[in-house]
């Protein structure tokens, strides 16, 4: 069964760091895309970047650019979302999510992460 | 950056009915439109891709049409797992979404 495995949820402080992991399984994860989406408390979906396991190629979208990194090591099939300073409008819920054609960068996502609720408070 | 302008914001239905949902793109985006089913506590669940191939598993009842700027979700015979947030995604220009069609009953 292919499937996308995120880590749990986490609650952090303002200014602390934070890396969240999306593990793949029952495909070939090198070979696809992962993308991450936001979704805010109440607000819709929204792409941060995408990466390409084989690579590591990356590309944020412009938002996003300087407020997070995108990383994989694929030896373990798991990519990763870290950042460094959290901000309270960090807060949501963060899917990584997968194309559903081996290659495709930017496209339809048939296979999603459960997410991981991700809480910035004081 | 590509815009994507799903309407209506609610759409109130009965069970049964058939419903016809709305994505409207700043830029022709030729067939690359996708449409997504959100549940709370789920993940996205891909309906469409292409703007009208129906992903696999998806029952017939949800078909997508359109090109270029002006796309359409119908739902035909609502069952009672359809209610749900519905979103449109485009991928011509990296990936966007659309604000979301909340079908509530």
């Amino acid at each position: 069964e292919m499937q996308l495995v995120q880590s749990g949820p986490e609650v952090k402080k303002p200014g602390e760091s934070l890396k969240i992991s999306c593990q793949g399984s029952g495909y070939r994860f090198s070979t696809y895309w992962i993308a991450w989406v936001r979704q805010m408390p109440g607000k819709g979906l929204e792409c941060m970047g995408i990466i390409y396991p084989d690579d590591s190629d990356t590309t944020y979208t412009p938002s996003f650019e300087g407020q997070i990194t995108m990383s994989v090591d694929k030896s373990i099939n798991t990519a990763y979302l870290q950042w460094t300073s959290l901000k309270p409008s960090d807060s949501g819920t963060y899917y990584c999510a997968r194309p559903w054609a081996a290659g495709n960068s930017y496209s339809a996502m048939d296979l999603w992460g459960q997410g991981t609720t991700v809480i910035i408070s004081s | 950056e590509v815009v994507l302008t799903q309407s209506p914001a609610t759409l109130s239905v009965s069970l049964g009915e058939s419903v016809t949902l709305s994505c409207r793109a700043s830029q022709s985006l030729r067939a690359n439109l996708a449409w997504y089913q959100h549940k709370p506590g789920q993940p996205p669940r891909l309906l469409i891709h292409g703007a009208s191939t129906r992903a696999t598993g998806i029952p017939a009842r949800f078909s997508g049409s359109g090109y270029g700027t002006e796309f359409t979700l119908t739902i035909s015979s609502l069952q009672s797992e359809d209610f749900a947030v519905y979103y449109c995604q485009q991928y011509i220009d990296q990936a966007t979404f659309g604000q979301g069609t909340k079908v509530e009953i």
